[in-house]
């Protein structure tokens, strides 16, 4: 299963623009990239899935570049209530199920 | 009730007692996920079940036993735990495909399980 690396933490302020990028060097032909969000005490909730270039829906744009080894989520003018833990996911279904592995992801902490 | 559900949400056990998780999913879906969120960890995938079939089992310790009785049902069976067993226990469901890509899944909202 394809590691990622993500920052532990980060900080912003209320409607700034926010970046986490997360590298998947050894990602396989197969796997997609997807975002998860996390609040405490509740199960991760989807955010966005791609596979190559730039993908947007209405609370996140995601970018992959051409080799496809680091991905980048956008989340554009954040509130406070979008301090949450961010999780970068790679896999594919294997055997018709999803085979994904949650790395530590990045706690994102929104100041007034 | 729609998405997935799990019950109960809170559970206080003492390491001698026999306990069960459940977890429902109102979306159709044909697998099913049980995940084990520590205090400062990754969550991490326990087990997996696939059109009923238990088709990954990450090395867990036999004092958990799931048990799927059909694809909307998922359990896990709690049997002289530990106290590090404490954790938020997370089911998780999705579609599966015979497909490449990657199918979302949804998860509920947690069992909070404190071993003493």
């Amino acid at each position: 299963l394809a590691k990622t690396t993500q920052p532990i933490s980060m900080d912003s302020y209320e409607g700034q623009e926010v970046n986490i990028t997360c590298s998947h060097n050894n990602i396989a032909t197969n796997d997609y990239i997807t975002w998860y969000q996390q609040f405490p005490s509740q199960g991760p909730r989807f955010i966005i899935q791609g596979y190559k270039t730039k993908v947007t829906n209405e609370v996140a744009s995601l970018f992959i570049p051409a080799d496809r080894k680091s991905s980048t989520l956008s989340l554009p003018r954040v509130s406070l209530s979008d301090t949450a833990v961010y999780y970068c996911l790679v896999g594919s279904l294997s055997g018709g199920y999803q085979k994904v592995t949650f790395g530590t992801g990045t706690k994102l902490q929104v100041i007034p | 009730e729609t998405g997935v559900t799990q019950t109960p949400r809170h559970l206080v056990m003492g390491m001698t007692n026999k306990k069960s998780l459940k977890c429902e999913q109102h979306l159709g879906h044909n697998a099913m996920y049980w995940y084990k969120q520590s205090a400062k960890k990754p969550l991490e995938l326990m087990f997996v079940y696939s059109l009923e079939e238990r088709v990954e089992n990450n090395s867990v310790p036999s004092r958990f036993s799931p048990e799927c009785p059909n694809s909307s049902h998922l359990f896990l069976h709690l049997h002289t735990l530990q106290p590090e067993d404490s954790a938020l226990y997370l089911c998780a469901s999705s579609q599966t495909s015979a497909r490449g890509g990657y199918n979302e899944q949804f998860f509920g909202p947690g069992t909070r399980l404190t071993v003493l």
